[in-house]
């Protein structure tokens, strides 16, 4: 089945040491998201690619880092993890056709949850 | 940026109860999900619904996109609908996420 897949579901990793967390979808969609989800809130967007272009929002901070190598893989890269960067990592995709701005159905992957010791 | 109000943010309903679960946005948009997170962490898509009238089983929703709200209906609830609805809306590419709403049926 076409989905989308994060690997991997727990990461543990200490303070300040370097963590990257990994997308993959079989759904051939042009856009893909990552989300931080802490607890009791709603999922929060760090930044999305629209193809091969990277839109960061205003307040991600400087610390997260995105990749895309190709359509099916994204990365997220936390480049010195702090105790505040505990949470669910969530990824998601879409498709935008064509030049409307406007996107279709959002697929999420099931999350990667991140300890920071 | 947009804002995505959700409302109300708990309820507790005694099984086979019905319940109706808004979401107001303060900007036009694009696109409206309704999403339902599992106790697992995992976003379930209900609904794709920009504008409009949906059902699927025992949930329906509406769009009234000129008036910027949705709703979400849920009839004869069951003890697996709990967990927590959100509502997402694109102005364009980007889902913001609304604030959410704690469902809990009880048996």
């Amino acid at each position: 089945d076409a989905m989308v897949i994060q690997n991997p579901r727990y990461q543990v990793t200490q303070f300040g040491k370097p963590v990257t967390l990994s997308c993959s979808q079989t759904l051939n969609h042009n856009v893909m998201y990552w989300y931080q989800q802490k607890s009791s809130q709603a999922p929060k967007l760090l930044f999305h690619y629209y193809d091969k272009d990277f839109n960061n929002e205003a307040d991600t901070p400087d610390n997260f880092q995105s990749r895309r190598p190709n359509t099916s893989f994204c990365f997220l890269d936390i480049r010195s993890p702090g105790l505040g960067d505990a949470a669910m990592y969530l990824c998601a995709t879409s498709r935008t056709p064509g030049t409307s701005g406007s996107t279709d159905t959002q697929y999420f992957g099931p999350g990667t949850r991140l300890t920071v010791l | 940026g947009i804002q995505v109000e959700q409302s109300p943010p708990d309820l507790i309903l005694q099984e086979g109860a019905n319940s109706t679960l808004r979401c107001n946005f303060s900007d036009s948009v694009n696109n409206l999900q309704w999403f339902h997170q599992n106790p697992w962490g995992q976003l379930i898509n209900l609904f794709y619904i920009p504008s409009g009238t949906k059902q699927n089983g025992r949930l329906s929703a509406t769009t009234v996109a000129t008036e910027r709200y949705s709703l979400l209906y849920i009839s004869s609830s069951q003890t697996t609908d709990s967990g927590v609805y959100f509502c997402a809306v694109a102005p364009g590419n980007q889902f913001y996420f609304g604030t959410g709403t704690s469902l809990t049926v009880i048996p």
